[in-house]
């Protein structure tokens, strides 16, 4: 058990949908991460939260929209999402002071 | 612009011989590496790390020699076996900077 839990592990949206993907982290961490991983191109990362705060935003469009109510849990909520957007989405946490990071199993997003 | 470059896509390797994975990276700040291996539906799991202060660290069947002056890392996997064939992926960091940039990652299959 990674002590990473990502749900859904599929999900498939129209563009029009909003959804929201959700990260457990179980591993007494104070940092969270998103990673979008595509095709044949290097884990991208998307937003980095610490303590809950939100710490980086690296040029990610509007229609992904982070949310971490406390230093367990983070959301991804996506709306109006394009075909490119489809892609692994994975959460990652970390103790601050530490460089290693943990990975959830992601969740598989499919925009048709 | 890749900062990490994972220049071999696969490796295939007989069981029982070493494995050698490379990494090249070009941002003379980062002073911390780490290998993350993936199989797939799963999450990336941290495999070995190795700070710029040292120049190996080893763990088991697993090494990471690092060479500064080139900019240039690689995981040994001596001997290797079949549950080693997986995706494998470089990542680097810098002090007091929580983001990893990762490479595109190697996929090693280990033939029997």
């Amino acid at each position: 058990e990674t002590g990473v839990t990502q749900t859904p592990r599929h999900l498939v949206m129209g563009m029009t949908n909003k959804k929201s993907l959700k990260c457990e982290q179980h591993l007494g961490h104070n940092a969270m991460y998103w990673y979008k991983q595509s095709a044949k191109k290097p884990l991208e990362l998307m937003f980095v939260y610490n303590f809950k705060e939100q710490t980086e935003n690296n040029s990610v469009p509007s229609r992904f929209s982070p949310e971490c109510p406390n230093s367990s849990h983070l959301f991804l909520h996506l709306h109006t999402l394009q075909p490119e957007d489809s892609a692994l989405y994975l959460c990652a946490s970390s103790r601050r002071e530490d460089y290693e990071q943990y990975f959830g199993p992601g969740t598989r997003l499919t925009v048709t | 612009d890749q900062q990490v470059k994972q220049n071999s896509p696969s490796l295939s390797v007989q069981e029982g011989r070493i494995s050698i994975l490379n990494c090249d990276y070009t941002n003379s700040m980062f002073d911390y590496f780490l290998w993350y291996k993936k199989y797939p539906a799963e999450g990336p799991t941290f495999l070995i790390s190795i700070s710029s202060i040292k120049d190996k660290n080893e763990d088991g069947r697993f090494t990471v020699f690092l060479n500064k002056s080139a900019k240039h890392l690689s995981l040994h996997i001596v001997p290797s076996q079949p549950g080693d064939s997986a995706v494998y992926f470089c990542a680097a960091s810098n002090f007091g900077n929580e983001k990893l940039t990762f490479g595109t990652g190697t996929r090693l299959t280990i033939i029997p």
